[in-house]
């Protein structure tokens, strides 16, 4: 009964090409998140979606794409992949995404690109 | 633009409270404590968090200074599973998101 989970693990690919990483959360819960952890550990937001519709989008190249078929799903698409994109993402959710209820991160997806 | 200041790393012996503390000087009335921590190679989990009143839950306290411009996080008998980056994270109400810092890295020994 995971609450947050991740689907693929690990992603290893070549640069240029083009991924996609997928999140479900079973917690009824109305608002998702990604977050991107680098090599150095530094946890940054990227996009944050409440019912569906995106919320936060901080400063991430366009290669980048979220897609929300439903509040259940919040899937990261990315184009063109480089070097630099190698990291940890982690999908989260919380409630309503008002101050002062918590998030519930998933497990992460590590994409390498060689 | 860092609003918390914690301390690199702590140690601590298994069995004993771990108190690892967190400067946030600058926080907002409208700006809630939370604590994460990050095991290895697992996603942020929860700890705590507060407005004003010290808090207590399953898995730890938390303890805000009345001027509201630090607080502690207390493990009361720490375990080596523990073993985890601690972040202490200051959050505004609305829609917002959690801004993690660089933590504190929790080392629990035998």
């Amino acid at each position: 009964d995971t609450a947050v989970s991740q689907t693929p693990k690990y992603l290893v690919t070549q640069m240029g090409n083009d991924k996609s990483i997928k999140c479900e959360q079973n917690l009824g819960h109305d608002t998702m998140y990604w977050y991107k952890q680098d090599s150095k550990k530094f946890l940054k937001i990227m996009f944050s979606y409440n019912n569906k519709e995106l919320i936060i989008n901080e400063t991430v190249p366009n290669r980048f794409s979220p897609k929300s078929p439903d509040k259940a799903h919040l899937n990261l698409h990315i184009n063109s992949l480089e070097l630099g994109d190698s990291a940890v993402y982690f999908c989260a959710s919380s409630q309503d995404g008002r101050g002062g209820e918590t998030q519930y991160f998933g497990p992460g997806t590590r994409l390498l690109v060689l | 633009d860092a609003k918390t200041t914690q301390p690199p790393s702590m140690d601590c012996a298994e069995g004993r409270a771990a108190n690892l503390p967190c400067n946030h000087s600058t926080i907002s009335g409208n700006e809630y404590v939370y604590w994460y921590r990050q095991i290895h190679s697992q996603g942020p989990q929860y700890i705590i968090h507060g407005l004003k009143n010290n808090e207590t839950n399953e898995m730890a306290s938390l303890i805000i200074t009345e001027d509201r411009k630090s607080s502690t996080l207390i493990l009361p008998h720490a375990t080596l599973r523990d073993t985890a980056v601690y972040y202490c994270i200051v959050r505004v109400t609305g829609y917002s998101t959690l801004t993690f810092g660089k933590g504190t890295m929790l080392l629990v020994s035998p």
